[in-house]
């Protein structure tokens, strides 16, 4: 039990689908985090929300859409995804002001065929 | 742009070494650093953070040093075990810059054998 919970953890999907992931936290944190990582690249910030609004947007494209309906939830919209979107999207958690771990979940891994 | 790197993409020690993992910062104001783990098929885990008011924390088995004259962090970790195999991140914020999040290095592949 990591206090940070994504579904599904494996999805496959082919470039016309629409898709959503999700995450739930347990920890009473205030902020929430999407990153993105692929093969032999750092993690890649894509969206933050501190306190419900969306604060940072690391210009990610478009047919990634996230929502973030209250602190405890967080979603990340798929819609006409590139095979090159194939990775581990993980969502992580904070308080905020930052200055404190961040705890991530244990990802979604996302094929796009 | 600013990055979080790391030196050695790989690491092999025998089990009951040290191993000292590194990492360079190019953000002189970042103040605050963490050190994660991720093992196959979860999630970054948090093993040890360090404030730029510091240049050492211990923990269980671990330690973290921060020299800040070079951007220079580094991971040890005493008596190396099989489960320590993993790949270890660290990462750099500035604290109390709202909106800001973790920036991350590529990481260090740690693998050891018994």
């Amino acid at each position: 039990e990591t206090g940070v919970t994504q579904t599904p953890r494996h999805l496959v999907m082919g470039m016309t689908n629409k898709k959503s992931l999700k995450c739930e936290q347990h920890l009473g944190h205030n902020a929430m985090y999407w990153y993105k990582q692929s093969a032999k690249k750092p993690l890649e910030l894509m969206f933050v929300y501190s306190l419900e609004e969306r604060v940072e947007n690391n210009s990610v494209p478009s047919r990634f859409s996230p929502e973030c309906p209250n602190s405890s939830h967080l979603f990340l919209h798929l819609h006409t995804l590139q095979p090159e979107d194939s990775a581990l999207y993980l969502c992580a958690s904070s308080q905020v002001p930052p200055g404190s771990p961040l705890h991530f979940g244990n990802g979604t891994r996302l094929t796009v065929t | 742009g600013e990055s979080v790197g790391l030196h050695l993409p790989t690491l092999s020690v025998q089990e009951g070494d040290n191993s000292i993992i590194n990492c360079a910062y190019s953000n002189s104001a970042s103040d605050y650093f963490i050190w994660y783990k991720q093992e196959s098929g979860k999630g970054p885990q948090f093993i040890i953070d360090i404030r730029s008011n510091m240049d050492k924390r211990q923990g269980q088995r671990v330690t973290v040093l921060l020299n800040k004259t070079v951007k220079h962090l580094s991971l040890q970790i005493a008596a190396t075990q099989p489960g320590d195999s993993a790949v270890y991140f660290c990462a750099e914020i500035q604290a109390n810059q709202a909106g800001t999040a973790l920036i991350f290095g590529k990481g260090t592949t740690l693998s050891v054998s018994s």
